[in-house]
């Protein structure tokens, strides 16, 4: 258990619908980060906050929007959703970023879009 | 942007077997990590190198900063059934923020 957690585990819903996942930073760090992990494929950086702003961004698309907020929990938001967006979408969190600060992995959200 | 090229894409071995799998970078890289993820869970980190040349150890598993700053290795030794998943290498450029990945190493033993 990595300390990070993610809700829901498991997410279906339909073409064009809008999703919010949750994830809770493990205790103490301050940094958080989304990745896209598609069938069999890599995983795919698409935000990081730090302390509440965001820090760098990745490939996100503009149908997909991030915040951080001051108990340091982070959400996700997914609009508009197509098929291709069916995935795994992971949370990480570091206590800072750069080299030394690692990131630590959620169990994931697995979105299934019909 | 940076890209990392991971090999072996998969690997079929038996039990006991050693293994090795590496990552090249068309760029300079500061930290290299290597996670192993399990089906249906997240990347868990097994190994973080700082410093090119170094060498780290944890369990049977030893890891490689290239010399160059463009590569790493993993190396699982006498391997067994819960090695079993995919590895990913992760490394990030002086200065940057992000990690990128590889596409990772999917590992499969036979008894």
């Amino acid at each position: 258990d990595s300390g990070v957690t993610q809700t829901p585990k498991h997410l279906i819903t339909a073409t064009g619908q809008r999703v919010t996942l949750r994830c809770s930073p493990r205790s103490g760090d301050l940094s958080v980060y989304w990745y896209q992990q598609s069938l069999d494929q890599g995983l795919q950086f698409l935000i990081q906050y730090y302390n509440g702003e965001e820090r760098a961004k990745g490939n996100i698309l503009e149908r997909f929007s991030a915040q951080q907020f001051p108990d340091l929990h982070s959400e996700l938001n997914l609009s508009s959703l197509e098929l291709g967006d069916s995935a795994l979408y992971f949370c990480a969190s570091s206590v800072a970023s750069g080299s030394g600060n690692e990131q630590f992995f959620g169990p994931g959200t697995r979105l299934t879009v019909l | 942007g940076q890209q990392l090229n991971q090999s072996p894409q998969s690997m079929f071995i038996q039990e006991g077997e050693d293994v090795s799998m590496n990552c090249t970078s068309s760029s300079i890289f500061n930290t290299w990590l290597w996670y192993k993820q399990d089906p249906g869970e997240g990347p868990v980190l097994l190994i973080a190198l700082y410093k090119a040349g170094e060498l780290t150890s944890n369990g049977r598993l030893t890891a490689q900063f290239g010399i160059t700053r463009k590569d790493s290795f993993l190396n699982i030794s006498a391997s067994i059934p819960s090695d079993v998943g995919i590895y990913f290498c992760a490394g990030r450029g002086e200065g940057a923020q992000k990690l990128v990945f590889g596409q990772g190493t999917r590992l499969t033993i036979n008894p």
